[in-house]
């Protein structure tokens, strides 16, 4: 089945600096690939997602790419808020299962 | 987006007793359900796929005869943890995928914390 490897599990980046999160997957029949947002003891909030026909999608100041060759896709976020720490994780779903597989997640904390 | 609702939000038995935990799509039909677990600090883990009016499918590891899931309609899913224990405390998530209209996104519900004692 679908495996999902995130990195890094744990990210401090300055106000205003850049953020990098960075999954691979081991299902080359996967084609979906959401990222959410997950705030202490709440539901995960999907922010942005890509589709394996696509190589790149920005939204704002969040930015995903996908490179299915290598089976890496990335999470950028720019000129990061405070708003912006949580624990973000990395997701896929091959087009022969509907199930989400979840990546270990990375929690992001932005120094004032 | 579409709505998920679960009910309860929160709750904490003795060990031993049996919880369950409702899951409702509330302006879509969801041909799909899906309940994961969240230990603290840790990703979401999925635990089965329900289909309406089908078996469960159950992930690798998870007990079905524990962790039994009924998909009784196209808006509700229910997960019943039988002779719950203190290490199936934990916070239970659904989400649900639309039937239709071109919706390919799972929608989450807002959890159950569950604490057993």
């Amino acid at each position: 089945g679908e495996n999902v490897e995130q990195h890094p599990s744990t990210l401090s980046v300055q106000e205003g600096d850049s953020a990098v999160i960075k999954c691979t997957y081991s299902d080359s029949a996967s084609n979906y690939f959401p990222w959410y947002k997950q705030e202490l003891g709440k539901r995960p909030q999907l922010i942005i997602d890509i589709r394996s026909n696509v190589g790149e999608k920005k939204d704002q100041r969040i930015a995903v790419t996908l490179n299915k060759t290598a089976k890496h896709f990335s999470l950028h976020i720019t000129e990061t808020q405070p708003e912006d720490s949580a624990v973000y994780f990395c997701a896929a779903r091959s087009s022969s299962a509907s199930k989400i597989i979840f990546g270990s997640g990375t929690r992001l904390s932005i120094r004032p | 987006g579409a709505v998920v609702s679960q009910h309860p939000s929160r709750v904490i038995c003795k060990s031993g007793t049996s919880v369950k935990i409702e899951c409702r799509s509330l302006d879509f039909q969801a041909t799909t359900m899906f309940w994961y677990r969240q230990f603290p600090k840790q990703s979401l883990m999925l635990m089965a796929t329900s289909n309406e009016g089908s078996k469960a499918t159950y992930e690798q590891g998870v007990e079905k005869d524990k962790f039994l899931i009924n998909h009784a309609s196209l808006t509700l899913s229910t997960l019943t943890v039988t002779s719950a224990h203190p290490e199936d405390s934990s916070f239970y998530i659904c989400s649900a995928r639309a039937l239709a209209g071109g919706i390919n996104e799972q929608f989450f519900g807002p959890g159950t914390r569950l604490t057993v004692l």
